[in-house]
């Protein structure tokens, strides 16, 4: 079974400070992981991916993630962040070995105030 | 990167209809698309998988005679409340997939269903 932990429901920043968004997940075999951005009444909206090589990735709007294995981790970051950052992100895991299924984190707010 | 329409965005209908939802990938195939459900501030729930041209197959829990799946082309899968009830208000969210090596998934803009 593949399962992920966002451990946090909320997190406020100030614009223009680092943010991170913690993600944690269960695999049997070799993760595919991913990050989503979900606006208010809307789908969700890739921000980026963890396949394969380098373990910092970048994604959309200047947002990265780091693949920990030893951790099994994929936190969110973002050096600077804006007010437009606001809204509910999703981490998510793969089996690269098993299937198609694509299991969802809970979710996290983020609130980014003036 | 791809593009998933879907539609309608919003609906509202009357207990005991049935409403269908379109899931359309505009740039590219589709071979996977996935029917999720999400309750206010809860994440996504997985209802059915579907490939085109085969029966979806429905997660643990879900009526499959209640939410019918069709995904008859590459590019369009469709979702069908049938004999809707307001417990069945909720926001739908398709997302696809273009080939079964292909990592990540697409995700339509969502439909927010209301039955009265």
């Amino acid at each position: 079974a593949q399962s992920v932990a966002q451990p946090e429901d909320q997190v406020n920043v100030a614009e223009g400070n680092p943010l991170t968004v913690k993600c944690t997940y269960s695999v049997s075999g070799n993760p595919y992981l991913f990050w989503y951005v979900q606006y208010p009444n809307r789908g969700l909206q890739f921000l980026l991916k963890y396949i394969t090589g380098d373990n910092l990735v970048k994604g959309s709007y200047g947002f990265e993630a780091e693949f920990n294995k030893s951790q099994t981790s994929f936190h969110l970051k973002k050096p600077s962040a804006l007010v437009s950052d606001s809204a509910l992100y999703f981490c998510a895991v793969r089996d690269a070995n098993a299937g198609n299924m694509l299991t969802f984190g809970g979710g996290t707010r983020l609130m980014v105030k003036p | 990167g791809a593009v998933v329409s879907q539609h309608p965005s919003w609906v509202i209908c009357k207990s005991g209809t049935s409403v269908k939802i379109e899931c359309r990938s505009l740039d590219f195939q589709a071979t996977t698309m996935f029917w999720y459900r999400q309750f206010p501030k809860q994440s996504l729930m997985l209802m059915a998988t579907s490939n085109e041209g085969s029966k979806a197959t429905y997660e643990q829990g879900v009526e499959k005679d209640k939410f019918l799946i069709n995904h008859a082309s590459l590019t369009l899968s469709t979702l069908t409340v049938t004999s809707a009830h307001p417990e069945d208000s909720s926001f739908y969210i398709c997302s696809a997939r273009e080939g079964s090596d292909t990592p990540e998934a697409f995700f339509g803009q969502g439909t927010r269903l209301t039955v009265v």
